[in-house]
């Protein structure tokens, strides 16, 4: 079975530019959550998505992050314009939906804004 | 002051050495998770608990809820055991189990 997978693994853009980080969840994980971690903090909710709803945004920054499940399969998250501080490091993890699940994380997207 | 609280944050031991790191936690939760990073790799789980103790291998993951307190002990450490250990806590309002994360323990088995 195919574990998460994050497209792609490191990004360098300039500051102004758009990047689009994908997620491709485990087949059959109703549930799909965006984390991320910059330099020295710990890692951070983004949002959560199941299928193709966003159940809780709380964590997102502000407006220039846009996440999208089309589908209820792969997951978008689009950062424009990027910002110096939206460097670091975007987790996707899944699971299943019901009862308290272990969720399996991605290798993560390095993004790196200039 | 972060609702998850890891100690220590970095942690040095020569091989073979039993090793405890402590997490401590002032939410309600649903499950205490522990997670593995090696450097450059993926964030690995390692255990999920909500009460008592589990056990894989060479380690070891106990929790106490009244308490609030969850420790991940490492039996006959290994070099291969280095890594970042995470302790992270899932929310307590079912259905959303959105993760809250300590900072992480950096920990280095000296062969």
């Amino acid at each position: 079975e195919a574990g998460v997978t994050q497209f792609p693994s490191h990004s360098v853009i300039e500051k102004g530019q758009t990047v689009t980080l994908r997620c491709d969840p485990i087949s059959g994980h109703d549930n799909l959550y965006w984390y991320r971690r910059v330099m020295g903090k710990e890692i951070k909710f983004l949002l959560h998505f199941v299928k193709e709803s966003k159940q809780d945004e709380s964590g997102m920054p502000n407006n220039r992050f846009l996440a999208e499940r089309t589908g209820g399969t792969y997951s978008t998250l689009k950062v424009q314009p990027a910002e110096l501080e939206d460097s670091g490091v975007y987790f996707c993890a899944s699971s299943q939906v019901g009862t308290t699940y272990e969720q399996y994380f991605g290798p993560g997207t390095r993004l790196t804004v200039t | 002051k972060n609702e998850v609280e890891q100690s220590p944050q970095n942690l040095t031991a020569q091989e073979g050495e039993f090793i405890t790191i402590n997490c401590s936690y002032s939410v309600g939760i649903s499950a205490l998770h522990w997670l593995q990073q090696h450097p450059g790799g993926g964030i690995v789980s390692l255990f999920m608990l909500s009460s008592g103790k589990k056990k894989h291998g060479r380690l070891i993951a106990t929790i106490n809820i009244q308490e609030k307190h969850s420790s991940l002990h490492i039996t006959a450490s290994h070099p291969r055991d280095s890594a970042v250990y995470i302790c992270a806590v899932s929310d307590s309002n079912f259905g959303n189990e959105k993760l809250t994360f300590g900072t992480g323990t950096r920990l280095t088995i000296i062969p």
